[in-house]
């Protein structure tokens, strides 16, 4: 069976602190793995990832993939108020069928 | 970044009646479109790949005469609810395909059944 699983499930921060998400996953197939922000409505898509150790950033945020030892972080430097949302990984499996993680609540306080 | 659309964004129904939904992708051509329902404080789960001129791949569990989906176009994907009951309220969400295989998603389609 397929398993994409996200730690932690949530967590608390100030503004001005730095967050790191985990994603594990145990999948037969392994297309990508994708990062996408959900706040009230659908996901809005962040970073994908096919190869190992080359970080993706875009801003605060950034992110790494180890095929090796089968996870991906998340890491958002400088958090800021707007950053509140749940974040879900998910991996592409094959033919763009993808495995969600439950996603992790970020809640960052003025 | 590809847009995604659904119509309509919000649905209230009476328990029997049938419910369609749309997604378009409105600027570029999805070969591929993908149908997922999330319950709240829970994950998506998908429910169906729908492939342009062939029918759905329905994952397991998912009733597909009851969950009819028609990918009539390269940008149109409608997934209809038929005999819609209170447990089948959800948050249903669409995705799209680009050439690059990144998927995107459309805004969701909050559907409560009374």
């Amino acid at each position: 069976e397929d398993k994409v699983v996200q730690s932690p499930l949530s967590l608390v921060v100030h503004e001005g602190d730095t967050v790191t998400l985990n994603c594990s996953y145990e999948v037969t197939n392994f297309r990508s793995l994708l990062w996408y922000k959900q706040e009230k409505k659908a996901p809005t898509f962040l970073f994908m990832l096919t190869s190992s150790g080359i970080e993706k950033k875009s801003g605060r945020l950034s992110s790494i993939l180890d095929k090796k030892e089968l996870f991906s972080i998340l890491n958002i430097t400088a958090t800021q108020t707007g950053d509140s949302a749940v974040y879900l990984c998910a991996v592409d499996l094959l033919w763009g069928k993808f495995q969600f993680g439950a996603g992790t609540q970020v809640v960052v306080t003025p | 970044g590809a847009v995604v659309s659904q119509h309509p964004s919000r649905v209230i129904c009476k328990s029997g009646t049938s419910v369609k939904i749309e997604c378009r992708s409105l600027d570029f051509q999805a070969t591929t479109m993908f149908w997922y329902r999330q319950f709240p404080k829970q994950s998506l789960m998908l429910m169906a790949t729908s492939n342009e001129g062939s029918k759905a791949t329905y994952e397991q569990g998912v009733e597909k005469d009851k969950f009819l989906i028609n990918h009539a176009s390269l940008t149109l994907s409608t997934l209809t609810v038929t005999s819609a009951h209170p447990e089948d309220s959800s948050f249903y969400i669409c995705s799209a395909r680009d050439g690059k295989e990144t998927q995107y998603f459309g805004p969701g389609t909050r559907l409560l059944v009374l």
